[in-house]
């Protein structure tokens, strides 16, 4: 069974710049959340999709951060416009409630904000 | 708000000793709680989880213990090796939320 898949793997922008993530969960996992984790501290929830809905996204910096999933499969996320604070690995991870409580983490897109 | 705190932060052990995590957490909702080990440039990968009905559970050389009444749960590591070094984070849930609340993370470094 493949992984959760992310893309890409680094990206280094200048302050001010648009980036966008994107992330195939595993297949058949209608759970989809967004991560983010800056260095030495763990990952904190930035929002949950179930399917293409939203369930949570109450830490989502919604002045410049979005997220969709269109589909209920692929999930894109973007920061515009990007600030220094941005700079972390954006982690994307799937679950399915029928299949275990297990969420698989991909290996994330390591952001740097110049 | 929902918090976790896991204690320590670094933990060094010679190769065969046993190593022990610690975490807290603050909501008596949580009934949920995974363990994750995160290798450098890796995503982080469950390794034992427990669930609120249940106080230990093993898995070979990794067990979990949880004490509802404290909110405390704590990680076991025995006879350590090399390869268990890595970043250990413990996390909470409420099951039907799904949403996983991360404690800090602890640097294990098992020296050969």
């Amino acid at each position: 069974e493949a992984g959760v898949a992310q893309s890409p793997r680094y990206k280094i922008i200048e302050k001010r710049q648009s980036v966008a993530f994107w992330c195939n969960p595993i297949s058949g996992h209608a759970t989809l959340y967004w991560y983010q984790q800056i260095l030495g501290q763990g990952p904190k929830l930035l929002i949950q999709f179930q399917n293409n809905g939203v369930v949570d996204d109450s830490q989502l910096p919604k002045d410049r951060f979005s997220a969709e999933r269109l589909k209920g499969v692929d999930s894109t996320l973007k920061i515009q416009p990007a600030k220094l604070e941005d700079s972390a690995v954006y982690l994307c991870a799937s679950s399915s409630p029928t299949r275990g409580l297990e969420a698989f983490f991909g290996q994330g897109t390591r952001l740097t904000v110049v | 708000g929902e918090n976790v705190e896991q204690h320590p932060s670094t933990l060094s052990v010679q190769e065969g000793d046993s190593a022990v995590i610690k975490c807290t957490y603050s909501d008596s909702a949580s009934n949920y709680f995974p363990w994750y080990k995160q290798e450098l440039g890796k995503g982080p990968q469950l390794i034992i989880d427990i669930r609120s009905n249940v106080g230990e559970k093993k898995d070979q050389r990794i067990a979990v213990t949880l004490n509802k009444t404290a909110k405390h749960f704590s990680l076991h590591i025995t006879e350590t090796q090399p390869e268990d070094s890595a970043v250990y984070f413990c996390a909470a849930s409420k099951i039907q939320g799904g949403k996983l609340i991360f404690g800090q993370g602890t640097e294990l470094s098992v020296k050969p």
